[in-house]
């Protein structure tokens, strides 16, 4: 069974950076493709970015391009998100997401990892 | 870009059934995925592909297509259904990953 565990809570600055991690157990990343999604408080899901099944590179939304990275360390078996110049729009959950394969659609998901951007 | 459109909310009595739906320009050629997401829980997938259930999910639970509309079914609604749903397509034309905004479902 395939589990994604997430780093803990962060509180950061404006202008700030953080480093969010996903540890995977039960596959190897080499069989799934890590994307990051994240939730605002009160609001839905916004997919960020993420490994391309058909490549293993990553893609991110164009809004993030700019200052979100995501790593991985086959190693370890442990996705990064690496995301600079918070703002108070960036607090809210980020959640690890796995696909399968070559599916289109998220079959395992992390706890989440709370970010608060603050002054 | 690609925009998938939820109601934000249904309200449905127990047992009976509950219609959450999620329109998108030809989403009739995409792939439709449904989430669930209850307070204070990971998210879980009970629909992919427009109608198959991964294992584990009940059967209560059935996706369709029609026209520009996908539709998450939950049949005999129970307390325990309460939670916000998600759609979610991939689209190759931005080769993004889209969800709807979520829809609110209340057990009365």
């Amino acid at each position: 069974q395939v589990q994604l565990v997430q780093s803990g809570a962060e509180v950061k600055k404006p202008g700030a950076s953080v480093k969010l991690s996903c540890k995977v157990s039960g596959d190897t990343l080499s069989e799934l493709s890590i994307h990051w999604v994240r939730q605002a408080p009160g609001k839905g899901l916004e997919w960020m970015g993420g490994f391309d099944p058909e490549n293993g590179e990553p893609i991110y939304v164009h809004k993030f391009q700019d200052r979100v990275i995501m790593t991985k360390d086959t190693f370890t078996h442990t996705v990064y998100m690496d995301m600079s110049s918070l703002t108070s729009d960036d607090s809210a959950v980020y959640y690890c997401a796995a696909l399968q394969g070559r599916n289109d659609y998220f079959d395992y998901w992390g706890q989440g990892t709370l970010v608060t951007v603050s002054s | 870009s690609y925009v998938l459109t939820q109601s934000p909310s249904v309200s449905v009595a127990p047992g009976k059934t509950a219609l959450i739906t999620c329109g998108g320009n030809n989403i009739g050629r995409k792939s439709v995925h449904w989430y669930q997401q209850k307070a204070g829980q990971a998210l879980v997938l009970v629909v992919y592909d427009d109608n198959h259930r991964p294992s584990g999910v009940p059967d209560r639970f059935s996706g369709s297509k029609s026209g520009n509309t996908a539709t998450l079914t939950i049949s005999r609604v129970e307390a325990g259904d309460e939670a916000d749903y998600y759609c979610q397509v991939w689209d190759s034309d931005s080769d993004y990953w889209v969800f709807g905004g979520g829809t609110r479902l209340t057990v009365l």
